[in-house]
């Protein structure tokens, strides 16, 4: 079974500065869909960042940005510039097909004024 | 821009009693998923359905839980005997063909209806 595991609980970050977040997996696939969602304070789903698999070049999205390395079944993910309202849990989430996302743990992230 | 909605936005029910959470895909979407989040917890799958019939589901949907597509638009989670465990942000997300362009792998969520049992 895939799995999904985020191994900081807690991060925080001076506002303005760069913050990584990790996240590693483990599945048997070879083509596959990961995943970034944040979450708020209102629980919703945020949707930040994908990366297919298959694309070994590494996604971005204004100031985010992910580190995709397929051998080592590792996905962080860096934002840059970080703002107050960046502030929230962070889930990465893996995909194959159209099936269930899998989701890790969650990373809290404070942005320290 | 297209979105999942969900009702109600918070829904408090006593144990015993049935739930009906509502959602409303993306019209053009063929994939629907419902998911659970108990309060500090990861998010968790408990089902997903297309074509009219449950494709998976986890090891948390139970007996007590059943999922509908009543008509064209909506999608339902039906609780049928809450316990108390069962209080949690549950959310409603659903994923689209290729035809429409939009990549099947990415799924988009409602806002969640958060279940309180009392």
């Amino acid at each position: 079974a895939q799995t999904v595991t985020q191994s900081q609980p807690e991060m925080s970050v001076q506002e303005a500065e760069t913050v990584t977040l990790s996240c590693t997996y483990d599945t048997s696939e070879s083509d596959y869909y990961l995943f970034w969602y944040k979450q708020p304070p209102s629980r919703q789903m945020i949707l930040v960042i994908r990366q297919e698999a298959y694309k070994q070049q590494n996604a971005t999205e204004n100031r985010f940005s992910v580190n995709f390395q397929k051998a080592a079944k590792s996905f962080s993910l860096k934002i840059s510039d970080s703002q107050l309202g960046d502030a929230a849990m962070y889930f990465c989430a893996y995909i194959q097909g159209a099936q269930k996302l899998v989701f890790g743990q969650g990373t809290r992230l404070t942005i320290n004024p | 821009e297209p979105e999942v909605t969900q009702t109600p936005s918070h829904q408090v029910t006593q144990m015993g009693q049935e739930v009906i959470l509502r959602c409303v895909p993306i019209s053009n979407h063929l994939y629907f998923y419902w998911y659970r989040q108990i309060l500090g917890q990861k998010v968790e799958f408990l089902v997903s359905f297309y074509n009219n019939e449950i494709s998976e589901k986890s090891e948390i949907f139970d007996d007590q839980f059943s999922v509908e597509r009543p008509d064209g638009s909506n999608f339902t989670l039906k609780i049928r005997s809450t316990k108390l465990e069962d209080s949690a942000m549950y959310f409603c997300a659903s994923s689209g063909s290729g035809a429409s362009g939009r990549n099947y792998n990415e799924q988009f969520f409602g806002p969640g209806t958060r279940l309180t049992v009392l």
